[in-house]
């Protein structure tokens, strides 16, 4: 398993309040990724990083931001935090090589906003 | 991304063979098919991947149709850790580095 560990594990949170969750590998993958999971739906993806300083959104970027300064840690920003933002938070990376290439997942986090 | 379609769960019993199939009617020549599956309150793990032949590692078997648009995990015995949500996903081979998650087939393993 790659060594990928997401903190914090859970967070409560309140309306309006800004929350950073990080992820962070040991394993020098190029990729890394956010996803968030919801209820009758699969993993969706939020943002995703190519590198160092590199980043793109996904489907469901409204309202997230992303950044990495480092390889080894890439973090999502909830600026303003709201309640249909709670869900399961799910980090990923994947070494360079092509899509062939598996994804490795964290442990993820749980968010909830009141 | 091309689209897959699985059924939205399954059950088999403890020590028997398991087959989860998975239909992509729309596949592209250049599409990977990959199977993910999540463990209750676990991130997905990966399970297997193929292009066009059969494919079998630890985990599991992946039999591929021949004209590509479905194709079958195998769980040769399955056990009670095996219960998961299983997802079939199409990857292009080119610059599409996503996973595009459905909701995957939830396996229920009877003892």
């Amino acid at each position: 398993d790659a060594g990928i560990t997401q903190s914090p594990r859970h967070k409560v949170t309140e309306t309006g309040t800004p929350v950073t969750l990080r992820c962070h590998q040991t394993e020098n993958h190029r990729y890394m990724y956010w996803y968030r999971q919801d209820p009758g739906h699969g993993l969706r993806l939020i943002h995703y990083s190519y590198g160092v300083k590199d980043t793109d959104k996904g489907e469901v970027s409204d309202g997230y931001s992303v950044s990495r300064s480092k390889t080894e840690d890439f973090l999502l920003t909830l600026e303003s935090a709201t309640s249909s933002q709670t869900s399961v938070y799910f980090c990923a990376t994947q070494p360079a090589g092509g899509p062939p290439e598996t994804q490795y997942f964290g442990p993820g986090t749980r968010l909830l906003v009141l | 991304d091309a689209k897959t379609t699985q059924p939205n769960s399954m059950e088999s019993n403890e020590e028997e063979p398991v087959h989860l199939p998975c239909n992509h009617s729309t596949i592209s020549g250049t599409d990977y098919i990959h199977w993910y599956r999540q463990l209750p309150s676990q991130g997905p793990e990966y399970v297997i991947h193929g292009l066009t032949s059969n494919v079998n590692n630890r985990m599991a078997s992946l039999a591929i149709a021949e004209d590509r648009k479905s194709s079958t995990l195998i769980l040769h015995r399955a056990t009670l850790r095996d219960a998961a949500v299983y997802y079939c996903i199409l990857r292009s081979n080119f610059g599409n580095e996503k996973l595009t998650f459905g909701t995957g087939t939830r396996l229920t393993i009877i003892p």
